[in-house]
Order: C-alpha cells, then sequence, then structure tokens
C-alpha cells in the first residue's frame, strides 16, 4: 500500500526556474528517499535523507524532512529541459525490506 | 558495475504463454525486488528476496512466481496471464543493513502486454 501522498499531481515551469514537491507520509520512517523516472524507464535514485537529518543538499537538489509533520520536500534549483520526469517519494521503515512509493509528481520542463 | 540488467525490454503474450523476465546485478547486493508498475501510477511491490529467500510476497496471485537462483539472478516466471497484468515489470536490488533499506538500484525494466 502506499505511504506518501504527493502533491502537485503535475508541475509545469520555465527552463531556470525551481521546482517544489512534496510529500506526506503516515507512519514513523527510517529513512525517506527520492526517485526519478523518465519515461517508461527504470526509477533513478536522486537523495536519501535519515529521519534523524533534517535537509540535505545534492547539487542542484535540495531535500527538507520535518518528522513532527509526517512531511517532506524536494527543490530542484535552475531546472532544465532534462528534469522532465516523474518524481517519486519512498519511505523505508526499521526492520522492515519495504519501500513505499507516494503517487509522484510530473514535472515539465519548457525551454 | 552499478548497473540492474532487466530482460527483455518488451514482451507480448497470450493468455496461454508461459514466459519469464530476468534481472541481474553484480554488486554484491542482497535483497531483490520484483515491482509491478501501471501507467501513470507508482511502482507496487510485489516480491522481496533477500540472502536468495523470498521475504516479502504482496499477496500476488500465484500466475506470478518468483524464483532467485543465487545472489546475482532473480527471475519472475509468467503463466496464464490476464490483460490487466500488461504493465512494466521493474527489477532492483539494495543493500540491506540489518536495519533498513538503502536505496534502490532498478533495472529499466520490461514492458509486458497480455493479449
Amino acid at each position: 500500500s502506499q505511504q506518501g501522498e504527493e502533491d502537485p499531481q503535475a508541475l509545469s515551469i520555465q527552463e531556470g526556474e525551481n521546482a517544489t514537491m512534496n510529500c506526506s507520509y503516515k507512519t514513523s520512517i527510517n529513512n525517506l528517499q527520492w526517485y526519478r523516472q523518465n519515461s517508461g524507464r527504470g526509477l533513478v535514485h536522486l537523495i536519501l535523507i535519515r529521519s534523524n537529518e533534517r535537509e540535505k543538499h545534492s547539487g542542484r537538489l535540495r531535500v527538507t524532512l520535518d518528522t513532527s509533520k509526517k512531511s517532506s520536500s524536494l527543490l530542484i534549483t535552475a531546472s532544465r529541459a532534462a528534469d522532465t520526469a516523474s518524481y517519486f517519494c519512498a519511505t523505508g521503515r526499521s526492520n522492515d525490506y519495504k519501500l513505499s512509493f507516494g503517487a509522484g509528481t510530473t514535472v515539465t520542463v519548457r525551454a | 558495475d552499478t548497473e540492474v540488467t532487466q530482460t527483455p525490454k518488451h514482451l507480448v503474450m497470450g493468455m496461454t504463454n508461459k514466459k519469464s523476465l530476468k534481472c541481474e546485478q553484480h554488486m554484491g547486493h542482497r535483497a531483490m525486488y520484483w515491482y509491478k508498475q501501471k501507467a501513470k501510477k507508482p511502482p507496487e511491490l510485489m516480491f522481496v528476496y533477500s540472502y536468495e529467500k523470498l521475504s516479502i510476497n504482496e499477496s500476488v496471485p500465484s500466475r506470478f512466481s518468483p524464483e532467485c537462483p543465487n545472489s546475482s539472478l532473480l527471475n519472475l516466471h509468467l503463466h496464464a496471464l490476464q490483460p490487466e497484468d500488461s504493465a512494466l515489470y521493474l527489477c532492483a536490488s539494495s543493500h540491506w543493513t540489518g536495519v533498513s533499506n538503502e536505496k534502490l538500484f532498478f533495472g529499466s525494466g520490461t514492458q509486458l502486454s497480455v493479449l
């Protein structure tokens, strides 16, 4: 079953703008991960943030985690056409092999 | 080598056929997964193997039969599928810390069409 919910469902931005998407989840987690999927392809891991971390950066990506609100956000700065993809958050729990994916946000970057 | 290789990339099969999907990784990961993904939906977990043993079966119908012959290979045997089983089937692997998952490495998937 899905643990996370994401908003917005879809996002269209101009190249060079920032894109922000949010993920909410229901139960306690060990870590939260973000993945990107280009159309019809496999998922690519972007970043993992642990439950005791509040913010993490990787290149143009910034992820925040608020465990009190059970929510996370992914910010992509200075977007490029190549960032056009679906983005999924996924939550991992302790002592559990499952990684539960949210519904995803489809991002379109216009040239 | 940080790749997960899935074959075939595309598969069309009739409802009476038997086919197999294959997945291979050489990263030394001891957890391997099958996910099913319908268009515009998130991946849904089907099976998890850890240390070559089936750890999780998410109540998947028996017409899907997983197999893990060794720590690098994962198969999904298909028999008597229904048209609603048409989807992208994704294999993934990960390092298991003993507490939780680390990141998953996904293959490119097999796009399955059942006629």
